[in-house]
């Protein structure tokens, strides 16, 4: 049972323009939701987060949007750089960041052409 | 951020033999130690979770005996999979995390493991 689903394996966008990478939850327990960004041959680096109280959390180039009816999370780069291309991975837990355990999506790989 | 390291990076083995990981939080102290495993194409599954001087407490589905991880120090954590067969091969990540620090869990650089 895949309770978080990305269901785009790749994207491939302009630098310059915006990228957009969703995810979708089924678990309406979940209450916090993380971004990662993984390199090849490297561990997950963190990237931006949000509680499930707010909608929007922003950090620089990098938004992350909540819609819990929807059970719906994006993030959005703008503007897209090519050293943005990488695998984007979605993680969400039930016990808020507190316990450390997330529950990670498939991955969407994001190219940004030059 | 913060560093994890894990070693080795990659490792091949034959099948019926034991391969140990280790991960260490090289510049801080981590409450808590994760490993996980990751299928190409596929998303990175928990394993277990490991507290310092404690036993770790296993996903379902994930055998305990055939995955022996120690966590014998706040920077150490070892998993060891026992008698290795080839549906063992796959990428194990490990993750270092503390409370009340920033509550975000630090990977390190995973391990491939292919068993022959």
């Amino acid at each position: 049972d895949q309770q978080v689903k990305q269901n785009s394996p790749s994207l491939s966008v302009q630098e310059g323009r915006i990228s957009i990478l969703n995810c979708d939850y089924t678990n309406s327990m979940f209450d916090y939701f993380l971004w990662y960004k993984k390199y090849p041959a490297e561990g997950p680096t963190f990237l931006i987060s949000i509680s499930s109280i707010k909608d929007k959390n922003e950090d620089g180039r990098f938004t992350v949007f909540l819609n819990k009816s929807a059970k719906h999370l994006s993030l959005h780069i703008v503007p897209s750089q090519p050293g943005d291309s990488a695998v984007y991975f979605c993680a969400a837990s039930r016990f808020g960041p507190h316990t450390g355990k997330l529950i990670f999506g498939q991955g969407t790989t994001l190219q940004v052409k030059p | 951020g913060a560093v994890v390291s894990q070693h080795p990076s990659r490792v091949i083995c034959k099948s019926g033999t034991s391969v140990k990981i280790e991960c260490r939080s090289l510049d801080f102290q981590a409450t808590t130690m994760f490993w996980y495993r990751q299928f190409p194409k596929q998303s990175l599954m928990l394993m277990a979770t490991s507290n310092e001087g404690s036993k770790a407490t296993y996903e379902q589905g994930v055998e305990k005996d055939k995955f022996l991880i120690n966590h014998a120090s706040l920077t150490l954590s070892t998993l060891t999979v026992t008698s290795a067969h080839p549906e063992d091969s796959s990428f194990y990540i490990c993750s270092a995390w503390t409370s009340g620090g920033t509550d975000t869990q630090y990977f390190g650089p995973g391990t491939r493991l292919t068993v022959l």
